[in-house]
């Protein structure tokens, strides 16, 4: 079985960039969360997308969207990168949206 | 707004002995209380839930017990062992959201002495 992998693990932006952040999710699973971590700080919910439509979203702005694609992988866009995007930013998958989340290793942004 | 708070940064536990974690919420929505564990260079893990309707879970060395008047939950591991030192997170969720939005603690990072 194969688990959570996110891509890539590491990069490096300029302010005002845009990004893309690429999760594939465990076998089995259709339903993909993003969350952003913040040095010393929990995940905080971005958003979850469940069948290809977002189900849900946190307390973040328009410039972070998303999608998922019929075989239930998923992109974070973030747009107009700030200072305080720098995160590690983690992909959870589960079956079903209220089902166990089985996270990724995280692929950390670091914006300058 | 904080609403879920770990407010014990790290803590150290010799070997065999019990690692008490803890953990408070000001949510009262929230009735789905988790715990997950974090390695260094890992996404974290899942250890343990806890439903509203329960005070108490088990799994093994782990035990999570739920205080709801007091909006308080720890997390219980005996014995300790050196593999167990990793960051804790405590997680909430109001179960009848249709979907999992955690919110997390800031983590707790727990070393067990040998």
């Amino acid at each position: 079985e194969t688990g959570v992998t996110q891509s890539p693990t590491h990069l490096i932006k300029t302010r005002g960039q845009q990004v893309t952040l690429r999760c594939s999710s465990q076998s089995g699973h259709n339903t993909v969360s993003w969350y952003q971590q913040a040095l010393g700080q929990g995940p905080q919910f971005i958003f979850q997308y469940y069948r290809e439509e977002e189900n849900g979203r946190g307390n973040f702005p328009p410039r972070f969207s998303g999608l998922q694609f019929p075989n239930y992988s998923s992109e974070l866009n973030v747009n107009a990168l700030e200072l305080d995007d720098s995160a590690l930013y983690l992909c959870a998958s589960s079956y079903q949206e209220a089902g166990e989340l089985f996270f990724g290793e995280g692929s950390r942004l670091t914006v300058l | 707004d904080q609403q879920v708070k770990q407010n014990s940064p790290s803590l150290s536990v010799q070997e065999g002995r019990i690692s008490i974690l803890n953990c408070d919420y000001t949510n009262s929505m929230f009735d789905y209380f988790l715990w997950y564990k974090k390695y260094p260079a890992e996404g974290p893990t899942f250890l343990i839930s806890i439903s509203s309707i329960k005070d108490k879970n088990e799994d093994g060395r782990f035990t999570v017990f739920l205080n709801k008047s007091a909006k308080h939950l720890s997390l219980h591991i005996v014995p300790s062992q050196p593999g167990d030192s990793a960051v804790y997170f405590c997680a909430a969720t109001p179960s009848g959201a249709g979907s999992y939005q955690l919110t997390f603690g800031k983590g707790t990072k727990l070393s067990v002495i040998p």
